[in-house]
C-alpha cells in the first residue's frame, strides 16, 4: 500500500501568517493527491484536488503544489476559520489511503 | 443540495454484525462512484471500502477485506455497509462519501461502537 507522510504533525501560527504543510509518498503517485479539512465535531472538506486543481467554493487562500512524492498544501495568510486538521489522499492506487494529518493551532 | 444522510450506527458486541445505510440525494446517486471513510476517535481518516456507480467493482482496505461488505440499491439511491465479526479497533465514526478518485460530498458521519 502507498504510505502518505504528512509534516508536522502540528504546525503553530499566527493569525496572517502564510504556512505550508508537506505530504510525502512512499512511491511517485503523478499528481494523484487530494487534500481536505476538517474542523472539530465536523465532516472533511474537500480543498484541493489532483494535487494543484481548485474546488468551487474553497478560498483562493488554500492552494497546492507537487508532483511524483512530494506535496504541499499552502495557505496564504492564515485566518481563524483554517485552524483545523489538514488530510492529504493518495488514489494512484485504488486501494486509497490518507495521510495522518496536520493540525494547524493559534501560537 | 447534496445530502448523504448515515444510519445503522450503535453499540454491538464483538464478533456481531451490524449493517449501516447513507440515503443520497440532490444528486444522481448512479452516476457516482461512492464510498466508506472511517475515523476511529481521537485517530485519523481511514478508508475502509469503494463501490463503482453500477456496484459491479468494489475494493476493500486490508483491516475490513473479508469481514466488510459495500454494496448499493440505485433505485433506492442507498449505499450499505454490511460489517460482520465486528472487532474492537472496527469503533469509529463511519461517513459515506461520493468518491471519483476524491471525496468530494460527506455525510455526517454515524458512530460505531464494538464493546462488550
Amino acid at each position: 500500500n502507498i504510505v502518505l507522510t504528512q509534516s508536522p504533525a502540528t504546525l503553530s501560527v499566527t493569525p496572517g501568517e502564510s504556512v505550508s504543510l508537506s505530504c510525502r509518498a512512499s512511491q511517485s503517485i503523478s499528481t494523484s493527491i487530494h487534500w481536505y479539512q476538517q474542523k472539530s465535531n465536523e465532516s472533511p472538506r474537500l480543498l484541493i484536488k489532483y494535487a494543484s486543481q481548485s474546488i468551487s467554493g474553497i478560498p483562493s487562500r488554500f492552494s497546492g503544489s507537487g508532483s511524483g512524492t512530494d506535496f504541499t498544501l499552502s495557505i496564504n495568510r492564515v485566518e481563524s476559520e483554517d485552524f483545523s486538521i489538514y488530510y492529504c489522499q493518495q488514489s494512484y492506487s485504488s486501494l486509497y489511503t490518507f495521510g495522518s494529518g496536520t493540525k494547524l493551532e493559534i501560537k | 443540495e447534496v445530502q448523504l444522510v448515515e444510519s445503522g450506527g450503535g453499540l454491538v458486541q464483538p464478533g456481531r454484525s451490524l449493517k449501516l445505510s447513507c440515503a443520497a440525494s440532490g444528486f444522481t446517486f448512479s452516476d457516482y462512484n461512492m464510498a466508506w471513510v472511517r475515523q476511529a476517535p481521537t485517530k485519523g481518516l481511514e478508508w475502509v471500502a469503494s463501490i463503482s456507480y453500477g456496484g459491479s467493482n468494489t475494493h476493500y482496505g486490508d483491516s475490513v477485506k473479508g469481514r466488510f461488505t459495500i454494496s448499493r440499491d440505485n433505485a433506492k439511491s442507498t449505499l450499505y455497509l454490511q460489517m460482520d465479526s465486528l472487532r474492537s479497533e472496527d469503533t469509529a465514526t463511519y461517513y459515506c462519501a461520493s468518491a471519483g478518485r476524491y471525496f468530494d460530498y460527506w455525510g455526517q458521519g454515524v458512530m460505531v461502537t464494538v464493546s462488550s
